[in-house]
Order: C-alpha cells, then sequence, then structure tokens
C-alpha cells in the first residue's frame, strides 16, 4: 500500500539547518510531484514548496526562498527538504504530501504523518 | 498575494446538513479541494475538482462552486464528521497552491 514516512526533524536553534526526508513506498514515487505542507502548532495548513516528478519544475512560498532547497532521489524513492538559516516561524509539522495529477492540481491525495521541526534556543 | 478565506469555525446538529465555504479570487479560474483533518492526524482529501468524491469517501460529502466561492456540503452530518476543514486551490498566476485558512467543524 502507499507510503510516506517522514522523518529528520528534531529541535534546533535560530540560525542553523536541517534535512528532512520523505521516504515513499507502494507506488512509482518517479511518476508524481511532491509537495511539502507544513503545519504551525494550532494553526492551518501552509504550502512551502513542490517538485515535479522529473525535477523540471520546482516552487516556494515567499517566506521560504533563498532558504530552504527541495530535491529528490527518485532511486531511493526519496524526497528531501533541506531548510537553512530556521527561525522560530518555522516551528512546525512539516507533511510531505503526494499530488495527484489523475484528480487534478492541488489533490494531494496521500500524505505522510509528518515530522516536527522545533526551533528554538 | 492570494488568499482563500474559510470560516474558522461552524456548528451542526447531528443529522443536519451543514455547508462550509471557501472564498478567494483563485477560485474563478481553478477549481477547489477539500481536505479533512482530524486530531492528530493527517489531512485527508475528501473532495477533487471541485465536486468529486475519492474512493472511500461517504457521499454525504459533496462539494459545488459558484463564482469565487466553493462549497463543501455535509447532508446529514455524522459525530465522525467533527474535524477542522481546509479548502486549496491552484493560483494560476503565481503557479502554485493555495490552502485556505480551515474550518472547525463541530457536530452538536
Amino acid at each position: 500500500q502507499v507510503q510516506l514516512v517522514e522523518s529528520g526533524g528534531g529541535v534546533v536553534p535560530p540560525g542553523k539547518s536541517l534535512r528532512l526526508s520523505c521516504e515513499a513506498s507502494g507506488f512509482a514515487f518517479n511518476t508524481f510531484t511532491f509537495y511539502w505542507v507544513r503545519q504551525a502548532p494550532g494553526r492551518g495548513l501552509e504550502w512551502v514548496t513542490l517538485l515535479s516528478y522529473d525535477e523540471s519544475h520546482q516552487d516556494y512560498a515567499d517566506f521560504v526562498k533563498g532558504r530552504f532547497s527541495v530535491s529528490r532521489d527518485n532511486s531511493k524513492n526519496t524526497l528531501y527538504l533541506q531548510m537553512t538559516s530556521l527561525t522560530t516561524e518555522d516551528t512546525a509539522l512539516y507533511y510531505c504530501a503526494r499530488e495527484s495529477l489523475l484528480l487534478g492540481w492541488g489533490a494531494f491525495d496521500f500524505w505522510g504523518r509528518g515530522t516536527m521541526v522545533t526551533v528554538s534556543s | 498575494s492570494s488568499e482563500l478565506t474559510q470560516d474558522p469555525a461552524v456548528s451542526v446538529a447531528l443529522g443536519q446538513t451543514v455547508k462550509i465555504t471557501c472564498q478567494g479570487d483563485t477560485l474563478t479560474t481553478s477549481y477547489a479541494n477539500w481536505f479533512q483533518q482530524k486530531p492528530g492526524q493527517a489531512p485527508l482529501l475528501v473532495i477533487y475538482r471541485r465536486d468529486a468524491r475519492p474512493s472511500g469517501i461517504p457521499d454525504r460529502f459533496s462539494g459545488s462552486s459558484s463564482g469565487n466561492t466553493a462549497s463543501l456540503t455535509i447532508t446529514g452530518a455524522q459525530a465522525e464528521d467533527e474535524a477542522d476543514y481546509y479548502c486549496n486551490s491552484r493560483d494560476i498566476s503565481l503557479n502554485h497552491v493555495v490552502f485556505g485558512g480551515g474550518t472547525k467543524l463541530t457536530v452538536l
């Protein structure tokens, strides 16, 4: 069955870096576009970045441009999010989500359980 | 910046019908998707492309749209429908997705 498992979260001081991973299984990873979506404690969902199946298209929310970088290794069925210059505003549960083009733009049909990033001194 | 606006909270009596709305300019050019999120769980897609239901989603969930407003209707709300509901849509000018702020649904 389809599974997305995020890892790499933790507690880091402001200004530091962290790399998140999202390991996929149960489907053809290299045919899907993926997103990172975050949710600050008690807050709503917030799109962070997207990366197309062949890495030809990527985009970032304004609040992470220049600080975060998304990548993927299709041979390892894994999506990454490199986060640098972290601030307390980046504290959130980070989800990876699969976009189903069959269902349409923004139709995230599978999500991981998320990995928590806490930025605190 | 693009925005999707949702009422922060809505309540419905058990077995009654409730409509949750999502308003924004992007909805005039792009359809809405709807997600249900229960406490401690990842979001779940309940409506895509405005009015289509993924496999396994009960038919009491339906979607519609008019002008710049998309709606999620639950006909005969059940206790297990109590959750946060989020819409999203594509901002064509920016070519990325935008989420609404979410609506907390309480089933009384």
